[in-house]
This record gives C-alpha cells, structure tokens and sequence, in this order.
C-alpha cells in the first residue's frame, strides 16, 4: 500500500526567502505524484503533478517539484516566497498503471512574515 | 461556474439528524470521491465511485452512506449524525492519472 509522510506540519518563512516543503513516500509500484495547494476557506488546486518523463516538474505560481526515486521523495520548492503563497500544501500519491486512488499527507502550513 | 459543485456548503445539525451533501459535476469524469478534512489529518477517503455502477468503500466508510444518481452527480449521507462527524467535506473527480478536482467543500457542524 502506498503512504505519504510530509515532514514538518508548520513551516515558517522570510518574505523572498526559498520554500522547501519536504514530501516522502512508499508506494510498490511506480507512483504518479502531487502536490495540492489550500488557501484559506477554499478547496484545494493543483500546483503540479508527476506521471512519467522528465524528474523535475514545474507548476504553477514559480513552484516545482522533483521527483528522487532513490530517496523516494517529492520536495516542492519555490526561489522566493510571497506573501500570497502562505497557505496549506499537501503532497500525494496515487498508484499508476491505471488503478488510482489519491492518498494524502496530513499537510504543512506555510507562513510567510515580512 | 465551478466544474464541481457542492451543496450545501456550510450546514449546523444537531445529534442524530440525517444529513445529505450534494455533489455534481461537468467535468465529465467517471470518477468521484468524498474526503474528509480534519485539522492535521490532511484529506481522509470516505467513498470513491469510479463509474455509476461501482461503488467503494474509503478508509472511513463508517458512518456515512453513498449515492451515485447519474455520471455527474454523488452525494454522501449520514444517517445518524454525531458530533465527531464534524468536519469538512469535499467532493472531488478524477481524470485517469487520478488528478484530483475538487468542490469548494461543504462545512459540517454536528451539535
């Protein structure tokens, strides 16, 4: 079964310093990856997504993601944070192959100060 | 207007009323899900249908019930609410690489 372990449930940063929320998981079979995004009283969007091809993965709002099989790891990173970009994240993994069900971690809240 | 739509989106009940959350969408997606949200829990699954006809338990089907009226519509009941069934509900569809889109949520409060 596959599972997702997202390091650090509040993360707090400097205005234009770098983000780094960290993402793990297990999964038996090659995983598709995401990561969501949560602002406040508002549903969840995607930032970005890994299916296949290319490890490093760009999205929306100057974040990306690069997926490390050999660390089993799907870090989402942004050069400089803005105050809009606090919110919650969430990372998660479904299976591929066609059989597909998200599993979710329990979330980081960013929080960016002046 | 939203491509997944949720009513209602916020409800107060009391202990023991049946309550039913609406989901449609225009997607176009065969396959729907309900989540639970919880405050340091992330998204829980509750139920996921991945075509009318097919219906599937999530990891906290307890409690709650489903319905699958047409290809655009799931809706999620509780018929005897309580008050750790307080929570925030999302419906959301899937294209076939399981990206998930989701409603707004609908903001539960059992008294």
């Amino acid at each position: 079964a596959q599972s997702v372990t997202q390091l650090g449930s509040h993360v707090s940063v400097s205005e234009g310093a770098l983000v780094l929320l960290r993402c793990n998981y297990s999964s038996s079979v090659p995983p598709y990856l995401f990561w969501y995004v949560q602002y406040p009283n508002q549903g969840l969007q995607l930032l970005l997504k890994y299916t296949t091809g290319a490890t490093l993965v760009k999205g929306i709002n100057g974040f990306e993601a690069e997926f490390k099989k050999s660390e089993t790891s799907f870090h989402l990173t942004k050069p400089s944070a803005h105050m809009s970009d606090a919110a919650e994240y969430f990372c998660a993994v479904s299976l591929s192959g066609g059989y597909n069900k998200l599993i979710f971690g329990a979330g980081t809240r960013l929080a960016v100060h002046p | 207007d939203a491509d997944v739509t949720q009513t209602p989106r916020n409800r107060i009940t009391k202990t023991g009323k049946r309550i039913m959350l609406e989901c449609s969408q225009t997607k176009g997606h065969d396959r729907m899900y309900w989540y639970r949200q919880d405050p340091g829990l992330g998204l829980r699954l509750i139920y996921y249908s991945f075509d009318v006809k097919d219906i599937n338990k999530g990891e906290i089907s307890d409690g709650y019930s489903v319905s699958r009226q047409a290809q655009a519509k799931f809706s999620l009941s509780l018929e005897s609410a309580i008050p750790n069934q307080t929570a925030l509900y999302f419906c959301a569809t899937s294209d076939l690489t399981g990206e998930l889109f989701f409603g707004e949520g609908s903001r539960l409060t059992v008294l």
